[in-house]
């Protein structure tokens, strides 16, 4: 069965260090997104892309957060530099849009990070 | 503004004991409502989508059914392997998937 891969799946950090997270979206697969879920909560977009490009980032911290998917399949995700509260699990999500569907999305085992 | 409160928080119930969870939402333009399951240190997992009121969808123990308020999912005489978080998702007008916080479910043995 396909599968949503992340990785790593940990990562600890100290703060003012620099974080990436890879994803790698289930084959055929268009539109990716990457979430933030902290701990007791539901998960938050940080950004969306259809193929290439960004297509919602209005929740994305831009001065140290950046995300990007070169090809229109795997995507990393960058924080520089990581602050304390940026401890949470990242979730990589990806789904097959189809017009006038909504189509379920299908998630990654998640990073979980921890800042020091 | 999207939103989705759900409830309880958290639910314990005995093996066999059935209960239901609720997700109430506010969006303009209901696009589709998801369930998911996530278990402590995993990704969700989705369970059903459900698209206009009226609308149920089952799957062994779980029966998903929705109203243009709210949204349950009903869990018949649960086991153990039930226990795990319940997440409710809304998409509306904004094309944007909007999450509740969840329900903790612990089904003892």
């Amino acid at each position: 069965e396909a599968e949503v891969a992340q990785s790593p799946r940990y990562k600890i950090t100290e703060k003012s260090q620099a974080v990436a997270f890879w994803c790698d979206p289930i084959s055929g697969h268009a539109t990716l997104y990457w979430y933030r879920q902290i701990l007791g909560q539901g998960p938050e977009l940080l950004v969306q892309f259809q193929d290439e490009s960004v297509v919602d980032d209005s929740q994305l911290p831009k001065d140290r957060f950046s995300a990007e998917r070169l090809k229109g399949v795997d995507s990393t995700l960058k924080i520089q530099p990581a602050e304390l509260g940026d401890s949470a699990m990242y979730l990589c999500a990806s789904s097959f849009p189809l017009a006038g569907v909504s189509n379920e999305q299908f998630f990654g085992p998640g990073t979980r990070l921890t800042v020091l | 503004e999207d939103q989705v409160t759900q409830s309880p928080e958290a639910l314990r119930l005995q093996e066999g004991e059935s209960s239901s969870l609720n997700c109430s939402y506010t969006v303009s333009g209901l696009r589709g409502l998801f369930w998911y399951r996530q278990d402590p240190g995993k990704g969700p997992e989705f369970l059903f989508t459900l698209y206009s009121a009226g609308e149920e969808k089952e799957k062994e123990r779980l029966k998903a059914t929705l109203t243009k308020k709210e949204s349950f999912l009903h869990i018949t005489a649960p086991k153990p392997e039930d226990s795990a978080t319940y997440l409710c998702a809304v998409r509306g007008g904004t094309y944007k998937y909007i999450f509740g916080t969840g329900t903790r479910l612990k089904v003892l043995a």
